[in-house]
């Protein structure tokens, strides 16, 4: 099965930093989603974005649906400690069902 | 509340013994999945339930199997499980096709 390309795998930044990390695929989603999963709990959904081109803010955060169809970034302003996770990317593939895929993650933590 | 719910959160086996992992959903969500963790890997979806006796596979599904006999519930049984089945796993469930996925808490298997 087909996986996301996600980057970086990890940050390990100071608080009040800005953050970004993205995900990029070969081939077109319809839908992508961004989780965050914090020690000993399932995913919880952050930011969906069904439109390419899209642009949606969830306070802190920041998430754009790629033009192309086939990639998407998530943004986080002004790090806290609360940030820490990991982070992950899925896209849902107009393809196959519409099944969700999902990126390695990428794991930050973040210095106060 | 609504929720997605798993049990056991935590379970230690041998090779071999039998297991079943319930997953139940209070939602009425038709669609419900099986994903294992691994890390470097991201989430991997095992099986998938579209609705009651509709099941199929998804890109792990060798050593599982799965039953879907009530809309809530979405059993995963490992017949004879072996050390590389060892994973975090996590149950999710959904409305439709193109929306919001709610997972569960988790399930830590180690399989000796």
């Amino acid at each position: 099965g087909q996986q996301l390309n996600q980057s970086p795998q990890s940050m390990f930044i100071q608080e009040g930093e800005d953050v970004s990390m993205n995900c990029t695929s070969s081939s077109i989603f319809n839908t992508w989603l961004w989780y965050k999963q914090e020690p000993g709990e399932g995913p919880v959904l952050l930011i969906a974005l069904y439109k390419a081109g899209e642009l949606t803010s969830n306070g802190r955060l920041t998430a754009q649906f790629g033009i192309t169809r086939k990639d998407s970034f998530l943004n986080i302003s002004a790090s806290i400690p609360s940030d820490v996770g990991i982070y992950f990317c899925a896209g849902q593939e107009m393809e196959y069902g519409n099944k969700l895929v999902f990126g390695a993650g990428t794991i930050l933590r973040v210095k106060s | 509340e609504a929720q997605v719910t798993q049990n056991p959160r935590y379970l230690i086996t041998v090779t071999g013994k039998k297991l079943t992992v319930t997953c139940s959903q209070n939602m009425n969500h038709e669609y419900m999945s099986w994903y294992r963790q691994d890390p470097g890997l991201g989430l991997r979806q095992i099986y998938y339930s579209m609705n009651v006796e509709v099941t199929d596979k998804g890109d792990v599904p060798e050593g599982y199997k799965v039953s879907r006999k009530e809309k809530r519930n979405f059993p995963l049984i490992l017949e004879s499980p072996s050390p590389n089945q060892t994973s975090l796993y996590f149950c999710a469930s959904r409305w439709g096709e193109g929306n919001e996925q709610f997972f569960g808490p988790g399930t830590r298997l180690t399989v000796l």
